[in-house]
């Protein structure tokens, strides 16, 4: 069974432009979260989907940042415009259920690095 | 602020020898206390996971201690291996959050 996707692995794009990341989640996994870390920082919360909506958006750092996941399938997150302290490795994490950590475990893809010049 | 402490940044170890990281937090609402270990490429990935009402965790080699007290735990791995040469995050979950430390750089020499 293949494991979170995400697409593309690496990308460098200047300070204004957009960016926009992709992540397959595990099939049938209802739950969605991407993640985010800045270098020489721990990977932090921005938000969970529960199927199309979502869950909790608590994490997002402001509005330049845009989740979508619609049908309940993939997940996008747009930048824009991209700022130099956006730069990082964003990390997408999928899961079958909700609850504890071992019940509701999150799978991780390999991460996004993206860089902004 | 960072509610997950973990030290320290960067561990070298003799194979065969032990590996101690160590982590503190400070909420007390945490449901579970998770570690994850990611090696380069890749996500990280849930290595061993304890409750707040336990003390220790065995599986295989890995071992979770737990000071709910003191509010600090450690994962300690034991007979280390080149293999095991990875970045290790301890975490905290809550309402289906996971709050990771800053993670530590452990290579374990041949």
């Amino acid at each position: 069974e293949a494991g979170v996707t995400q697409f593309p692995s690496h990308s460098v794009i200047e300070k204004g432009q957009t960016v926009t990341l992709r992540c397959d989640p595990i099939s049938g996994h209802d739950n969605l979260y991407w993640y985010r870390r800045v270098m020489g920082k721990e990977i932090k919360f921005l938000l969970h989907f529960v199927k199309e909506s979502k869950q909790d958006e608590s994490g997002m750092p402001n509005n330049r940042f845009l989740a979508e996941r619609t049908g309940g399938t993939y997940s996008t997150l747009k930048v824009q415009p991209a700022e130099l302290e956006d730069s990082g490795v964003y990390f997408c994490a999928s899961s079958l259920y909700r609850g504890t950590v071992v019940r509701g475990e999150q799978f991780f893809g390999p991460g996004t690095r993206l860089t902004v010049l | 602020q960072q509610q997950v402490k973990q030290s320290p940044q960067s561990l070298i170890v003799q194979k065969g020898g032990i590996s101690i990281i160590n982590c503190a937090y400070e909420n007390t609402a945490f449901d579970y206390f998770p570690w994850y270990q990611q090696f380069p490429g890749k996500g990280p990935a849930l290595l061993i996971a304890i409750r707040p009402d336990v003390s220790e965790k065995k599986e295989g080699r890995f071992t979770i201690s737990f000071n709910k007290s003191a509010k600090q735990f450690s994962l300690h791995i034991m007979d280390s291996q080149p293999g095991d040469s990875a970045t290790y995050f301890c975490a905290a979950h809550r309402d289906d959050k996971i709050i990771f430390g800053k993670g530590t750089r452990l290579h374990i020499l041949p």
